[in-house]
């Protein structure tokens, strides 16, 4: 079946510092979303892409889709300590068969930002 | 927008015990809401989904005797997990969304249930 693969699983940064989770699809996908779930939180949706190669921006965040729709990334620029939690990936498959309709999860990235 | 709640927050209790958890679309009609688990440290599992006035589809290894969902309205679903054991011991948390399956729009998680049995 699909798998959705995050890496890493934890990142410690300095405040200020740049911050990126990788997450790679072992299918093609048709959309990707990410969340942030923060500690003791419920995961909250961040963005979707849908397009093969889009790149989108939420102030201090970019997020790519891969040309071939099988990776993704989140980049957070000069981390602030409000962007402490928990990154999840979440890919819908791409092809006709029973996984085309799930959402799966990557594991998530748990991001630590040390003041 | 777009809030889901999600009761009872914590609950412990005894093996052989039977418990409801309820999940609801406060300010929207969902028509596809999913039951997660979460284990420590762990991403969530999708453990059944639900579509409005259906049966739910439950994932592969998730016993559907075990896990009862009920989702009787477009703002209610309901899981029980009967005869629960410590095994079973877990977080477990609710999503909604508008649409079908093969709908794109976003999942809106409830807050989550702590469930610890004894």
């Amino acid at each position: 079946g699909q798998q959705v693969m995050q890496i890493p699983q934890y990142q410690h940064v300095q405040e200020g510092e740049d911050f990126t989770t990788y997450c790679n699809s072992s299918t093609t996908l048709s959309n990707i979303q990410w969340y942030k779930q923060r500690p003791g939180g419920h995961p909250v949706f961040l963005i979707q892409l849908v397009k093969s190669g889009e790149v989108k921006k939420q102030k201090r965040l970019t997020f790519q889709f891969g040309e071939a729709k099988k990776n993704s990334s989140l980049h957070i620029t000069a981390t602030q300590t409000t962007d402490v939690g928990t990154y999840f990936c979440a890919g819908k498959g791409g092809d006709s068969g029973a996984g085309s309709y799930q959402l799966t999860f990557g594991k998530g990235t748990k991001l630590s930002v040390i003041p | 927008g777009a809030v889901v709640s999600q009761h009872p927050s914590r609950v412990i209790c005894k093996s052989g015990t039977s418990v409801k958890i309820e999940c609801r679309s406060l300010d929207f009609q969902a028509t596809t809401m999913f039951w997660y688990r979460q284990f420590p440290k762990q991403s969530l599992m999708l453990m059944a989904t639900s579509n409005e006035g259906s049966k739910a589809t439950y994932e592969q290894g998730v016993e559907k005797d075990k896990f009862l969902i009920n989702h009787a309205s477009l703002t209610l679903s309901t899981l029980t997990v009967t005869s629960a054991h410590p095994e079973d011991s877990s977080f477990y948390i609710c999503s909604a969304r508008v649409g079908t399956v093969l709908s794109n729009q976003p999942q809106h998680f409830g807050d989550g249930t702590r469930l610890s049995i004894l």
